[in-house]
Parts: structure tokens; C-alpha cells; sequence
């Protein structure tokens, strides 16, 4: 199973919005609305910030959102934040049952 | 509240075997699934294997990088899960990382414990 593909990296200013996009096939991505989205602090324990797709768990700012289309998955950060600086990992299961991450993209506050 | 700590890592040389555990120190640890990932030194993260709970008896799933080399076990009495890591591999060199898959997604993390192979 390959890893999804993530762009390596994306930045912004402050205030402004950034996509990230996660592309798979249809025996992952496309295949199930199982996608979640991870915030990961070099150092740190990596942080659930999207399931299902475009749910929000209890805690996380509404500036994150999530969707889908066909074979690939978005993040979007909207009024991106100082503390926004991290890598952002997508993720889905399989169907195989199996699950596989994406390659990770560094998010930069310029 | 669920609390997961990862222990077990080490230096280890290849082809040789460790254990990782993974213990819960909050709710009831039996009604979910746990999984394992890692993150290899400057490289993403990478799904390795979970165990289903018991109600779904206790299967497994692993990836093909891992297959027939390591097994994830639980052991709900003493709130516990296992990697059981054999055969291995310089490659296997990351911080391992236990998680509860709740659903679909992995919502509570261990603080990661550190595999280092080489000779």
C-alpha cells in the first residue's frame, strides 16, 4: 500500500488560508469517508485534528475543515496562526482493512 | 479519560527481537481497538498494526512492511497492548507510537518510545 500523496510543503502570513491536499486511489481515499487528519509538533505525540472526512473533534478550532473529492482529500487552516506551524499527516483505511498515511506537508507561519 | 504510555525501546541489533508495551491508565481499555504506528528519523508517519477488541475477536491486521515479523497482542486484565517485534531490520530504526483507534481514527497517542537497530 503506498503512502498517500501529500504536498511536501505549504506556507502563509498570518490571517490568511492554506489547502493541503491528500491524493489516494479508490481502495483508500476514494473508497471510504474515512479520512482523518493529524497535526504533529516535531518532538510532540501527534494530535487528531479531523475524522470522517470533515468532522471536528471536541477542542480543535473551527479554522480547520476538512473535505473530499473522488480520489482526493483536503485541509484547510483558515486564519492561520503562529501555533499552526507543524506537519499535517492525512490518513485512511483501506480495503484490505489496513490503513495508510500520507507523506506529510510542513506547514510555515511566514 | 484515556492515557496511553508507551515503553520497551531500546538500542537492539539487527535480526535480534524486542517488546514494546503500550499501557492504559484511564478508562476501560477492553472496548477498543489499539494500534501502533511510527515515525522513522526524518521521515513521515507510518501505520504498523492494530488489534481489534475482543468483542471482534481480538484479530489483527499488520503492514506488509511488518508482516510475519511483528505481532500485536492485548492483554485487557492488566490494561496492556504488545508489539512484539522480531527479526529486526535497520529500517525498523523510528519512535513507535501507540494509539487507541476508536472508529476510524486514532484519537488518543502514547508519548512515542524510541527503536534504534544497528550493530
Amino acid at each position: 500500500q503506498s503512502a498517500l500523496t501529500q504536498p511536501r510543503s505549504v506556507s502563509g502570513s498570518p490571517g490568511q488560508s492554506v489547502t493541503i491536499s491528500c491524493t489516494g486511489t479508490s481502495s483508500d481515499v476514494g473508497g471510504y469517508n474515512y479520512v482523518s487528519w493529524y497535526q504533529h509538533h516535531p518532538g510532540k505525540t501527534p494530535k487528531l485534528m479531523i475524522y470522517d472526512v470533515s468532522e471536528r473533534p471536541s477542542g480543535v478550532p473551527d479554522r480547520f475543515s476538512g473535505s473530499k473529492s473522488g480520489n482526493t482529500a483536503s485541509l484547510t487552516i483558515s486564519g492561520l496562526q503562529a501555533e499552526d506551524e507543524a506537519d499535517y499527516y492525512c490518513c485512511s483505511c483501506t480495503d484490505i482493512s489496513t490503513y495508510v498515511f500520507g507523506t506529510g506537508t510542513e506547514v510555515t507561519v511566514l | 479519560e484515556v492515557q496511553l504510555v508507551d515503553s520497551g525501546g531500546g538500542l537492539v541489533q539487527p535480526g535480534r527481537s524486542l517488546r514494546l508495551s503500550c499501557k492504559n491508565s484511564g478508562s476501560t481499555f477492553g472496548n477498543y481497538a489499539l494500534t501502533w504506528v511510527r515515525q522513522a528519523p526524518g521521515k513521515g508517519l507510518e501505520w504498523v498494526a492494530f488489534i481489534r477488541s475482543k468483542t471482534y475477536g481480538e484479530t489483527t491486521e499488520y503492514a506488509a512492511s511488518v508482516k510475519g515479523r511483528f505481532t500485536i497482542s492485548r492483554d485487557d486484565s492488566k490494561g496492556i497492548a504488545y508489539l512484539q517485534m522480531n527479526s529486526l531490520k535497520t529500517e525498523d530504526t523510528a519512535v513507535y507510537y501507540c494509539s487507541r483507534l476508536y472508529y476510524y481514527y486514532f484519537d488518543y497517542w502514547g508519548q512515542g518510545t524510541l527503536v534504534t537497530v544497528s550493530s
